[in-house]
């Protein structure tokens, strides 16, 4: 059972435009979420956080918003760029004070940026 | 990487036969945590450690076992290899348990 979806496995963006990546989740207990980054023969990079208490947070060009109503999630890269390219994964826990054992993980989508 | 170090990169070994992955920090960090990565599953916690000899079963634990018998060392052991274990392993830590992952650049590890 997927608590934590990423319903496209692949998506192209010409470079300049804005990428939106999604993810769905199904368990309300969900209160803590986070976007990984992965380059080929890399380990996963942490990129942008959000809490439920909000329903925004932006880092440069990375912003992520939380829809708490439609349990659902998403980035957003603007202006996207080539190095952006690579395998995004979502992630959620019970809360920013649970453990890192409660975390669970989406099965990812794989954005290329085109130039 | 923060100083994270896994190895080997690569293996392949054979159906039945024990293997042992390592992990290394020099973060000095009280967490460690082993992942397995596969198509469909995105990143599946194996077991996790909260300080020297203190460990705990994640999701996927069985036919897996692990020791930490110093701060920058986890070990992760397949007992008795199977082909569904062929996987890449990646290995994580933090310095708090909440905090974001820092991972290693993983072990791909085949099993014929």
């Amino acid at each position: 059972d997927q608590q934590v979806k990423q319903n496209s496995p692949s998506l192209s963006v010409q470079e300049g435009r804005i990428s939106i990546l999604n993810c769905d989740y199904t368990n309300s207990m969900f209160d803590y979420f986070l976007w990984y980054k992965k380059y080929p023969a890399e380990g996963p990079t942490f990129l942008i956080s959000i809490s439920s208490i909000k329903d925004k947070n932006e880092d440069g060009r990375f912003t992520v918003f939380l829809n708490k109503s439609a349990k659902h999630l998403s980035l957003h890269i603007v202006p996207s760029q080539p190095g952006d390219s690579a395998v995004y994964f979502c992630a959620a826990s019970g809360g920013a004070n649970f453990g890192n054992e409660k975390l669970t993980f989406g099965t990812g989508t794989r954005l290329t940026i085109i130039p | 990487d923060a100083g994270i170090t896994q190895s080997p990169r690569h293996k392949v070994t054979e159906t039945g036969t024990p293997v042992t992955l390592r992990c290394h920090q020099t973060e000095n960090h009280r967490y460690m945590y082993w992942y397995r990565q596969d198509p469909g599953h995105g990143l599946r916690l194996i077991h996790y450690s909260y300080g020297v000899k203190d460990t705990d079963k994640g999701e996927v634990s069985d036919g897996y076992s692990v020791s930490r018998s110093k701060t920058e060392d986890f070990l992760l052991t397949l007992e008795s290899a199977t082909s569904s274990q062929t996987s890449v392993y990646f290995c994580a830590i933090t310095e708090q348990g909440s905090s974001p992952l820092h991972f290693g650049n993983g072990t791909r590890l085949t099993v014929t």
